[in-house]
Order: structure tokens, then C-alpha cells, then sequence
């Protein structure tokens, strides 16, 4: 079975400052799917960014980017000029990309709670 | 609906009470997924639906707990006999299918047995 570790249960940054988030996952399939999740206390989890294993590009959507490496197993996201809004629960996710059905369902780990001070 | 909906928001409940919570997914979205959330925690899986078909209810905790989706589009989570335990979020997804983006999520229900 798939785990998925964020070994930060808080971290805070200044506005405009950069911030890393860690994530470790262990597995012993090739072909995988890992996210980065955002919840605010509404409660709904929004999609931050997403990499295929197979890619070795590092994904990036705007100030959100990934560290992602493969063979130890890690998943970092950095956030660039930290704004206020982006203050939330930020939580790893990981999903086989084998298969049909519930493969496609997620594993989360227990998440990184992210403060923003101004 | 533009998104995916989940009623109640916030549900109460004494314990032994039976309760029924409900997702209403994106219109046309093959795949639902149900997850549980307990306080602190991230998400576990409980259940998935392809359709009207729940393909796989490894996650359900105990047989109190009870999933349907009969005509392919709005979910029924049901807990009986509600235990203290069972106090989480219960969060919805949804998805075409194959949706290699992740999964469109409610904003779940809180679920408070007392």
C-alpha cells in the first residue's frame, strides 16, 4: 500500500516570502500521479498543481512549483511571494496511475497547516 | 451544477441516531468518491461509484456504514447507529472518469455525534 508522509504539520511565512512545503511517499509502482491540495476552512479541497512520474520536468502553475524526485521519493512545493490568501491547509496527495476504477483513488497525508503573516 | 454539492453542511447527531448525508456531483461526472476526514487528519477513502455501480467499499469502516448511488448521479452516505467515532468530515468528489486532473471535491459535511 501506498503512504504518503508531510513530516510539517505547521509553517509560517512572511508576505511576499518564499515557503517550501515537503512531502514523502513510498511505493513500489513506476507509473503514479502526485498532487498538492489546498483546503481553506471552507473546507473544500482545491487543486494547487499535479506531476505525472513519467515527466521529469518539474510542474509549475504561476507561483506554485514542485521539486519532484522520483528516486527519493519526494514532492515538494515551494510558494513564491506568499500572499494572504494562500494561508490553508495544504495537503500531499498520491493516486496509481494503473488500472481503472479505484486505483484513481487518492492517498493524503495528514497535511501541513501554512500561515501567511503580513 | 457548477460544482459539487454536499447537504447538510453540518449535521449533529446523538448517538445511535442514524443519519444520511448527501452529494450531489457535477452533472455527467462518471466517477464519485467518498472520503472521511477526521479532526486533524487528511482524507481517507471510504468508496467509489463508477456510474450506479460501487465498484470498491474497501474503505467503509464498519458495516453501519452504507453507500449508494442508484441512478449514476447523486450519492447517499448513510451511518447507522452513529458512534462517537464516526465524528469527521465526510467530503465528496467527483470526476469524468479517466480525469487525469484530480477530482472536482464538495466542500463536505461536518458530522458532530454527541
Amino acid at each position: 500500500a501506498q503512504t504518503v508522509t508531510q513530516s510539517q504539520p505547521e509553517m509560517s511565512v512572511q508576505e511576499a516570502e518564499t515557503v517550501t512545503l515537503s512531502c514523502t511517499y513510498d511505493t513500489s509502482e513506476s507509473d503514479y500521479y502526485l498532487f498538492w491540495y489546498k483546503q481553506p476552512p471552507s473546507r473544500q479541497m482545491i487543486l494547487v498543481i499535479r506531476q505525472e512520474a513519467y515527466k521529469q520536468q518539474n510542474a509549475t502553475e504561476n507561483r506554485f512549483s514542485v521539486n519532484f524526485q522520483k528516486a527519493a521519493k519526494s514532492f515538494s512545493l515551494k510558494i513564491s511571494d506568499s500572499q494572504l490568501g494562500d494561508a490553508a491547509m495544504y495537503f500531499c496527495a498520491y493516486r496509481s496511475a494503473r488500472g481503472a476504477g479505484s486505483n484513481y483513488k487518492l492517498t493524503f497525508g495528514k497535511g501541513t497547516l501554512l500561515t501567511v503573516n503580513p | 451544477g457548477a460544482g459539487v454539492s454536499q447537504s447538510p453542511r453540518y449535521k449533529v447527531a446523538k448517538r445511535g441516531q442514524d443519519v444520511a448525508l448527501r452529494c450531489d456531483p457535477i452533472s455527467g461526472h462518471v466517477s464519485l468518491f467518498w472520503y472521511q476526514q477526521a479532526l486533524g487528519q487528511g482524507p481517507e477513502f471510504l468508496t467509489y461509484f463508477q456510474n450506479e455501480a460501487q465498484l470498491d467499499k474497501s474503505g467503509l469502516p464498519s458495516d453501519r456504514f452504507f453507500a449508494e448511488r442508484p441512478e449514476g448521479s447523486v450519492s447517499t452516505l448513510k451511518i447507522q447507529r452513529t458512534q462517537q467515532e464516526d465524528s469527521a468530515v465526510y467530503l465528496c468528489a467527483s470526476s469524468w472518469g479517466r480525469d487525469l486532473s484530480g477530482y472536482t471535491f464538495g466542500s463536505g459535511t461536518r458530522l458532530t455525534v454527541v
